[in-house]
């Protein structure tokens, strides 16, 4: 777990604010995934990214919501002008690129309050 | 978004019990992963499943990826307080664009009375 990185781990905006989660996926992982979780509830899927592309979206809400993973450094999952139904845990899971026999593998999360 | 069927949703046992939970699905998948959240944590990886029939053992836990590819279940022998916690399944697709995709079950919550 402690291979993938995210940061902040608490991070606390008012409305109309933007916030800006970070991941640095494990050594050697090209593909960052990420994931939703409201209290007492799963895992949603939002986004899909390998370095300088975005592969899957599909997850992600229209407005608002962003992501890049850039050449260099880490993947950024951005939210503009939050609003209180954005308070959540994100995710954000790595894997290595290439093979079927590849699990993601979850980092600690950033617990993002909306006030 | 899709989410995989996963039950029970809850289940409260005494320390000492086996437990038992499963996944299904109404489409195939390629590899069926468990994995456990404790509080305030990531998930983390418990058994990765590639075969169809594939029975896997990580301890007390064992898992089996379902003949027909769209089922798993999770067995927790002789359960002990620290087994507390979230348990997920989810389930690994290859896109017709070779990427790849992973859906997750809504998740098991695991309680043990000691």
């Amino acid at each position: 777990n402690a291979g993938v990185m995210q940061n902040p781990r608490h991070l606390v905006r008012r409305r109309g604010q933007e916030a800006r989660l970070r991941c640095s996926p494990m050594k050697g992982h090209s593909h960052v995934y990420w994931y939703r979780q409201l209290p007492e509830e799963g895992l949603k899927f939002m986004v899909y990214l390998q370095k300088e592309n975005i592969i899957d979206e599909s997850g992600m809400p229209k407005e608002r919501f962003s992501a890049e993973f850039p050449k260099e450094g880490p993947s950024i999952l951005r939210i503009q002008q939050v609003v209180r139904g954005d308070s959540a845990a994100y995710f954000c899971a790595s894997s290595p690129p290439g093979t079927v026999d590849s699990p993601l593998h979850f980092g600690n999360g950033t617990r993002l309050t909306v006030t | 978004g899709q989410q995989l069927n996963q039950s029970p949703q809850s289940m409260f046992i005494q320390e000492g019990e086996d437990v038992s939970m499963n996944c299904t699905s109404s489409s195939i998948f390629n590899t069926w992963l468990w994995y456990k959240q404790d509080p305030g944590e990531g998930p983390v990886l418990l058994i990765a499943l590639y075969k169809a029939g594939e029975l896997t053992s990580n301890g007390r836990l064992t898992a089996q990826f379902g003949i027909t590819r769209k089922d798993s279940f999770l067995n927790i022998s002789a359960s002990i307080p620290s087994d507390v916690g979230i348990y997920f399944c989810a389930g690994q697709r290859i896109n017709t664009s070779g990427t790849y995709k992973y859906i997750f079950g809504t998740g098991t919550r695991l309680k043990v009375l000691a």
